[in-house]
């Protein structure tokens, strides 16, 4: 199983709900990934588990909260979400997070997500 | 300023015509790799080059590495309207903190 799975695949909410996007991945990955790219640009990086721990917050709003229950589940918690934070959030996975060496990233269909 | 650049932004060819992508970065990196994006979708993973390697072969997929010039292609041969996507290359670096960072991008329409 190559698989990275998110739900849901499209969430409209607006900025008083809490809502939460859910990964999940069963290759024995233990570095995971969340992303966020808005239309025509690169994914940029928003938080990095590794071995269920966060080890990266690229200074992203606390408007945003992470979450790794277990190694094969990450969860993104959003509560008070701003019109500008509508995107693509994409979740992917690594075999681990290593210094000396890239791994490659499997990443799921991602959620398309719409603050209003 | 983004880590990647990739030139052009965007291509459009014929069908069973090559398409090259660039890739341009600024530090120093441990390896570079591209990923295909659909429209829309996830990314998927095409092939990772070592810095101590200079060219790579995948199938119809051709990567160079010029670590002097900071610099990566993508060939793409006999190029088929399935591969109309978005091209990104992502490289880590190799000092200081870890990031993976993904390049500007270059869409390619491949018309039938």
């Amino acid at each position: 199983d190559t698989e990275v799975t998110q739900t849901p695949k499209h969430l409209v909410m607006g900025m008083t709900n809490k809502k939460s996007l859910k990964c999940e991945q069963h290759m024995g990955h233990r570095a995971m990934y969340w992303y966020k790219q808005k239309a025509k640009k690169p994914p940029e990086l928003m938080f990095v588990y590794s071995y269920e721990k966060l080890s990266i917050n690229e200074s992203v709003p606390s408007r945003f909260s992470p979450e790794c229950p277990n190694s094969s589940l990450l969860n993104l918690h959003l509560h008070a979400l701003q019109p500008e934070d509508s995107a693509l959030y994409l979740c992917a996975s690594s075999q681990r997070r290593s210094g000396e060496y890239q791994e490659t990233q499997y990443f799921g269909p991602g959620t398309r997500l719409l603050v209003l | 300023s983004q880590q990647g650049e990739e030139d052009p932004q965007a291509l459009s060819i014929q069908e069973g015509e090559n398409a090259t992508m660039n890739c341009s970065y600024k530090t120093s990196i441990n390896n570079l790799q591209w990923y295909r994006q659909n429209s829309g979708r996830g990314l998927v993973h095409l092939i990772l080059i070592r810095s101590n390697e200079r060219e790579k072969h995948s199938g119809r997929l051709r990567v160079t590495l010029d670590t002097s010039k900071k610099s990566s292609s993508l060939l793409i041969t006999a190029s088929r309207a399935a591969d109309t996507a978005s091209y990104f290359c992502a490289t880590e670096r190799s000092l200081g903190t870890y990031k993976y960072i993904f390049g500007t991008g270059t869409r390619l329409k491949v018309l039938a």
